[in-house]
């Protein structure tokens, strides 16, 4: 069974844009949880969607935005991009409410912002 | 007061040596408990779940878990450079539809 899947793997973006990450779940996983992790620190919780409604939402400002489609793939977007944005962004899928709770992780998007 | 947490290490641990990795979580009611470990610059990795009071045990990694006094530990044995990496511990919330809560990761050095 395929993996957990990020697109891009590294982006570098410009202060004041946009940027647009996507997640493929693993098949048949149907909760996608988003995380940041800067160097150093901890996995920030993001948010999370299961069956296309945001079901938790971490402590992030508005500019950063997510959403599912009908097949489970899950994208998020940071607005208005500050150099602290900087970070990998890591998506995870879980079989959760539909089976066992753990979450497995893509390769994450390396995204910097200069 | 954080609902997981780890020491942050580092942890220094002789190569053949057993390391041991301790998270404390706050959440009475959590049922299941989860160790990742994290290469650098990688994206974590699943390698113990436990769901009962007790050891469980998989190859040289072995999870223990204390619900009593709220603990769960990763005893690595014949440890090796390769398991030089953060490892982090998980627990699912009860209150927020089960999202699980991380630990900040205790960074393990395995030293030849």
């Amino acid at each position: 069974k395929a993996g957990v899947t990020q697109t891009p793997r590294y982006l570098i973006k410009t202060r004041g844009q946009q940027v647009t990450l996507s997640c493929s779940p693993i098949s048949g996983h149907r909760s996608v949880s988003w995380y940041q992790q800067t160097p150093g620190q901890g996995l920030q919780f993001l948010f999370e969607y299961f069956s296309e409604t945001q079901r938790n939402k971490g402590n992030f400002p508005g500019r950063f935005s997510g959403r599912q489609f009908s097949n489970s793939r899950s994208e998020m977007n940071v607005s208005t991009l500050e150099l602290g944005d900087s970070a990998l962004y890591l998506c995870a899928s879980s079989l959760w409410p539909d089976g066992p709770v753990e979450q497995y992780f893509g390769p994450g998007t390396r995204l910097t912002v200069t | 007061q954080k609902e997981v947490e780890q020491n942050s290490g580092p942890l220094s641990v002789p190569e053949g040596a057993i390391a041991s990795l301790n998270c404390t979580y706050s959440d009475r009611g959590s049922q299941s408990f989860f160790w990742y470990r994290q290469y650098s610059g990688k994206s974590p990795e699943l390698i113990m779940s436990i769901y009962s009071n007790g050891d469980k045990e998989d190859g040289r990694f072995t999870a223990q878990l204390n619900k009593a006094s709220q603990y769960v530990s990763l005893l690595i044995r014949d440890s090796q450079p390769s398991d030089s990496a953060t490892y982090l511990c998980a627990v699912p919330s009860a209150g927020s539809n089960y999202q699980l809560i991380w630990g900040a990761g205790t960074k393990l050095i395995i030293k030849p």
